[in-house]
């Protein structure tokens, strides 16, 4: 069965950072491209940033572009997203999702994590 | 830059009845590269079609996508109970977007 945990969520202050993690179950994680969706409080669904299965690969929604970060580790079948520079507009659920192609990349995200929730408040 | 409307707002019906929800493109969706996802409260979305019209793995039959270019619509043939829910269009053919969303609530 496909699990993906993410943890690494709390508040923190305008201007911090935080590192989230998802860790993989259920799959070959390193076959995977992977992603990071966000969910703001009763709003809808943002694309964050995507991963290929070997990190070549790397792209970013122009809200966060050069304040977060997306990597893996395969060898630990986990993905991380270190936000930087953090405003009140990145308050949010963050799911990781698995894109269900394997070599390459859909878009299109066909298992979700139950999310961690990003508070950024002084 | 593609927006993606969504429509209706909210969508109000019985148990049993049909449901057409409504995805917008304000450009062409290259190759048909539209997905449909079902949000339930304090969970993560679900995939329920991709592809314009593929069924994700596990998803009933009542569950159809159709449509192409910029009109796409998602339907329900008959609800059930656990169909109340929000429903999301996202379209992939460009940097992923996901539209605002169509509530299908109890009538």
């Amino acid at each position: 069965e496909v699990q993906l945990v993410e943890s690494g969520g709390g508040l923190v202050k305008p201007g911090g950072s935080l590192r989230l993690s998802c860790a993989a179950s259920g799959f070959t994680f390193s076959s995977y491209s992977m992603n990071w969706v966000r969910q703001a409080p009763g709003k809808g669904l943002e694309w964050v940033s995507s991963i290929s299965s070997s990190s070549s690969y790397i792209y970013y929604a122009d809200s966060v572009k050069g304040r977060f970060t997306i990597s893996r580790d395969n060898a630990k079948n986990s993905l991380y997203l270190q936000m930087n520079s953090l405003r009140a507009e990145d308050t949010a659920v963050y799911y990781c999702a698995r894109d269900p192609l394997g070599t390459s990349s859909s878009w299109y995200y066909d298992y979700w994590g139950q999310g961690t929730l990003v508070t950024v408040s002084s | 830059e593609i927006v993606l409307t969504q429509s209706p707002g909210t969508l109000s019906l019985s148990p049993g009845e049909r449901a057409t929800l409504s995805c917008r493109a304000s450009q062409s969706v290259s190759s048909s590269y539209l997905a449909w996802y079902q949000q339930k409260p304090g969970q993560a979305p679900r995939l329920l079609i991709y592809g314009a019209s593929s069924r994700a793995t596990g998803i009933p039959d009542r569950f159809s996508g159709s449509g192409s270019g910029t009109d796409f619509t998602l339907t329900i043939s008959r609800l059930e109970p656990e169909d109340f829910a929000v429903y999301y269009c996202q379209q992939y053919g460009s940097s992923p977007l996901f539209g605002p969303g169509t509530k299908v609530d109890i009538k």
